[in-house]
């Protein structure tokens, strides 16, 4: 069984740029989760896929995006990159079964620096 | 808005020395899970508790839900250099789609020297 894996590990851009982030998620599980670590700080919801669908989203604006392919790995897209996306990205995945998710399993992240 | 505020923020002790980690709230939540997080790491979950007044232990680490459901607390006995790590509490919330998200604390930076 291979655990929550993404890619890349680290990522420079400059401001204005675009970046895609990736998550393979657990084997078995069909629910991916997205969350935003700035430094010394907790993590931070920004979205949820389930069966391809986004099922729910935090307090981010609409320039950070996301996908989830029919094999359950996931994208993260973030438009038009400010100084303050600067952090570690993290996928976390779990499996939802009969309406019921259980545990989250979180993978190393993507640290991400915007110039 | 659910906030979970953890208390100390910083703590650096000798090993040996027994330490409590604090996470608070103003909201209830259905659960509430701790995690451990190394440098260059995601969060590893270490306990998750959902019955108000539940105490677990893990060896040398005693977890405790309050009884409303609003705070939890970690206890770490005869802390080693590999406790040394950033702990997370966060709480269990619905989301509008029927899944769950997590709203993490604030963090504790705790740091075991010899």
């Amino acid at each position: 069984e291979t655990g929550v894996t993404q890619s890349p590990t680290h990522l420079i851009k400059t401001r204005g740029q675009q970046v895609t982030l990736r998550c393979s998620s657990q084997s078995g599980h069909n629910t991916v989760s997205w969350y935003q670590q700035a430094l010394g700080q907790g993590p931070q919801f920004i979205f949820q896929y389930y069966r391809e669908e986004e099922n729910g989203r935090g307090n981010f604006p609409p320039r950070f995006s996301g996908l989830q392919f029919p094999n359950y790995s996931s994208e993260l897209n973030v438009n038009a990159l400010e100084l303050d996306d600067s952090a570690l990205y993290l996928c976390a995945s779990s499996q939802t079964v009969g309406g019921y998710q259980e545990t989250q399993y979180f993978g190393p992240g993507t640290r991400l620096l915007v110039l | 808005t659910q906030l979970l505020e953890q208390s100390p923020q910083f703590l650096s002790i000798q090993e040996g020395e027994n330490l409590t980690v604090y996470c608070n709230s103003s909201s209830v939540f259905s659960s509430l899970q701790w995690y451990r997080q190394e440098p260059g790491e995601g969060p590893v979950l270490l306990v998750t508790v959902v019955t108000g007044g539940e105490v677990k232990k893990l060896k040398r680490l005693t977890f405790q839900f309050g009884d409303a459901r609003k705070d939890s607390s970690l206890h770490i006995t005869a802390a080693q250099p590999g406790d040394t790590g950033l702990y997370l509490c966060a709480g269990g919330g619905v989301l509008t789609g029927g899944g769950n998200k997590l709203t993490f604390g604030t963090g504790t930076q705790l740091k075991v020297e010899l």
